[in-house]
This record gives C-alpha cells, structure tokens and sequence, in this order.
C-alpha cells in the first residue's frame, strides 16, 4: 500500500534555530512529493514540490527538502525559524497508479518559542 | 489571477437541514477535489473531478453527501440531513492537469458549524 507518514505531530523550536520536519513516504512508482503550509485560519498554500528533477528543493520562506529515494523520506527544513513560520504542515505524495489519488500526511503543527 | 473561491466562508445550519457548498476552480484548470478537514486533524478526500469523466466518489463518507461539477467550471457540495458530526472545514482545490507532478490550489474553504 502506498502511503506518507508525518513522524512528529508537533514540533517545537526556538526562533533563530534550525527546523526539521519529517516525512516518510512508500510508493512502487518514481513519485511527486510536496510540502504545504496552512496557518491558523487560513487555506493551504504550497511551499515546494519535487517532481523527479534536482533532488534537492527550494522552496518559500527559505524551506527546502531534500528527495531521499534510498530512505524514502522527503524531509523539510529551514536553517532559522521565525516566528511567522507558526503553522500547520502537510506532506504530500502525488503519482502512484492513479492520477487522481493525493495522499496527505497527518500534518505536523510547528510552535515558534521566542 | 484569481484563485480558487469557495462560498459561504462560513455556514451555521441546524441539524436535519440540507446545505449546499460552492466552488470556483482557476479558469482552465481541469481537475477538482473536494476535501474535509475536522478541527485540529487532516485532510479528508471526498470527491475528485476531472473533465468530462466520471468523478471518483470513492471518499464520500455516506450516501448523503454528492457533489456536481459542469463542464470544468464550478462545483457544489450538497450535505444532506446534516449531522452534528458533519461540522468540519470544507476545502476545495483545483489543479491544471491530472498529472502527477501538477500541484493543488487551494481555496479558502467554507467553515460549516451543525447545531
């Protein structure tokens, strides 16, 4: 079965420090891999996508992930956090047999300690 | 360019009424999906459209939920005989093609409240 995990529901940082947010995924097939913010009250917005092309992304806000087919994870990062960056975060796993299946993760939500 | 719209922002019905969401997709892009967020948890699917095709019903969670789409214009929701357990957050995306490396838009979504 094909399927994305999101390891942390909530992780916590101080502002200035580094952010990591995990995310496994298994699949038969070369998948899209994406990342999507949702702040408090507001829609889903995309931070970056992988689409089998340079393994490492860029993103908004200064986040990027890194495409691991060996360990089948796609994990985002940004090298500072701010306290903007408060928010809920989906990974995303597009492709597999079918076009129309989408599967989100669970969704890590992100507190920004001053 | 505009983005994805969905109407009312927010609905408060009672329980039993019959309601009724609203999507307007980007123009031109072909693919829509309706999703359900409950408070604090994830993404639901519920219903996907492409086209001309048959919609892929597979996420409906009971019989008193359908969805319509025209052409690749606007789709509507309809939640029948609400339930209290049906109070969640209703978002629509759109995307331009079927493929998988195209992403989602996301509209705002329709917060609906049972009482």
């Amino acid at each position: 079965a094909q399927s994305v995990t999101q390891l942390d529901s909530h992780v916590s940082v101080s502002e200035g420090t580094p952010v990591l947010l995990r995310c496994n995924y298994s699949s038969s097939y070369s998948p899209s891999l994406f990342w999507y913010v949702q702040h408090p009250n507001k829609g889903l917005q995309l931070l970056l996508k992988y689409t089998s092309a340079a393994t490492l992304v860029k993103g908004i806000n200064g986040f990027e992930a890194e495409f691991k087919k060996s360990e089948t994870s796609f994990h985002l990062t940004k090298p500072s956090a701010h306290m903007s960056d408060a928010a809920e975060y989906f990974c995303v796993v597009s492709g597999y047999s079918s076009a129309s299946k989408i599967i989100f993760g669970s969704g890590t939500r992100l507190s920004i300690r001053p | 360019g505009a983005g994805v719209s969905q109407s009312p922002s927010n609905k408060v019905t009672e329980k039993g009424k019959d309601v009724e969401l609203r999507c307007d997709p980007i123009s031109g892009h072909t693919a829509l999906y309706w999703y359900r967020q409950r408070l604090g948890q994830g993404l639901e699917f519920l219903i996907y459209f492409q086209g001309n095709s048959a919609p892929d019903k597979s996420g409906l969670p009971s019989d008193r939920f359908s969805a319509e789409r025209t052409g690749e214009s606007v789709s509507t929701l309809t939640i029948q005989r609400t339930q209290q357990e049906d109070s969640a957050v209703y978002l629509c995306a759109s995307r331009l093609a079927p493929g998988e490396s195209y992403e989602q838009y996301f509209g705002p979504g329709t917060r609906l409240t049972v009482t």
